[in-house]
């Protein structure tokens, strides 16, 4: 599929367990970025990416971990899951410093 | 910590009148403005990127201004529809980040 896909839509977990979620875009973007939902605080960026092999820390990068082997995935890992990170994620791409940027899906995380 | 603000929270309009909202967000190390239209159980869409002060863009009834001096943008919605419910959202980006408002969510009444 063409755009910006996320996997998977929608987990359980229980508290300590490792996830990871998939990101994947197919326009070959050089910029990704993981944002997560929450009441309260609307987008909060957790990790970016400006190309493969480069990742930065976001606003709220405490618990997670990012990759970027290849320009278009941006798996996102959480080690071991608290119940704080029960949130919505949102997965994002621009080609442009300045860019709009496109987003996936969304996954909904419930962490137990 | 960047602190982007967003006026008012939420807004119920009558279908048919204009409305506009805004934005406000630190005056020193801009690099753009972002709107984005963010519909119930969708992913955010963009609507404007703006870099410049003075900055006026338009998309069909929807247009925004931008001052970068006093920090602040305003979304300015005309004749509006039932489609045009939503929560928009800022964001102000200095280098590659962005630092998203709260949002206004919008509400059309018929």
């Amino acid at each position: 599929d063409a755009g910006i896909t996320q996997s998977p839509r929608y987990k359980i977990t229980e508290t300590g367990r490792q996830v990871t979620l998939m990101c994947h875009q197919t326009w070959s973007h050089s910029y990704m970025f993981w944002y997560r939902q929450d009441l309260g605080h609307g987008l909060r960026l957790i990790y970016y990416s400006a190309a493969a092999d480069i990742t930065d820390k976001g606003e709220v990068p405490d618990g997670y971990v990012v990759s970027r082997s290849k320009t278009e995935n941006f798996p996102l890992t959480l080690e071991s899951a608290t119940r704080s990170q029960t949130s919505v994620y949102f997965c994002a791409s621009t080609p442009l410093p300045r860019g709009e940027q496109f987003f996936g899906p969304g996954t909904r995380l419930t962490v137990l | 910590i960047l602190n982007v603000e967003q006026s008012p929270q939420s807004l119920h309009v009558q279908e048919g009148d204009s409305t506009n909202f805004t934005c406000s967000f630190p005056s020193s190390n801009f690099y753009a403005l972002h709107w984005y239209r963010w519909e119930t159980a969708k992913s955010p869409e963009a609507l404007f990127v703006m870099t410049l002060n003075g900055d006026e863009k338009k998309k069909g009834r929807i247009s925004a201004t931008l001052n970068t001096k006093e920090g602040y943008s305003y979304l300015y919605i005309k004749g509006s529809q039932p489609e045009d419910s939503a929560t928009y959202l800022c964001a102000f980006q200095g280098a590659q980040k962005l630092v998203f408002g709260q949002g206004t969510r919008l509400t059309i009444n018929p």
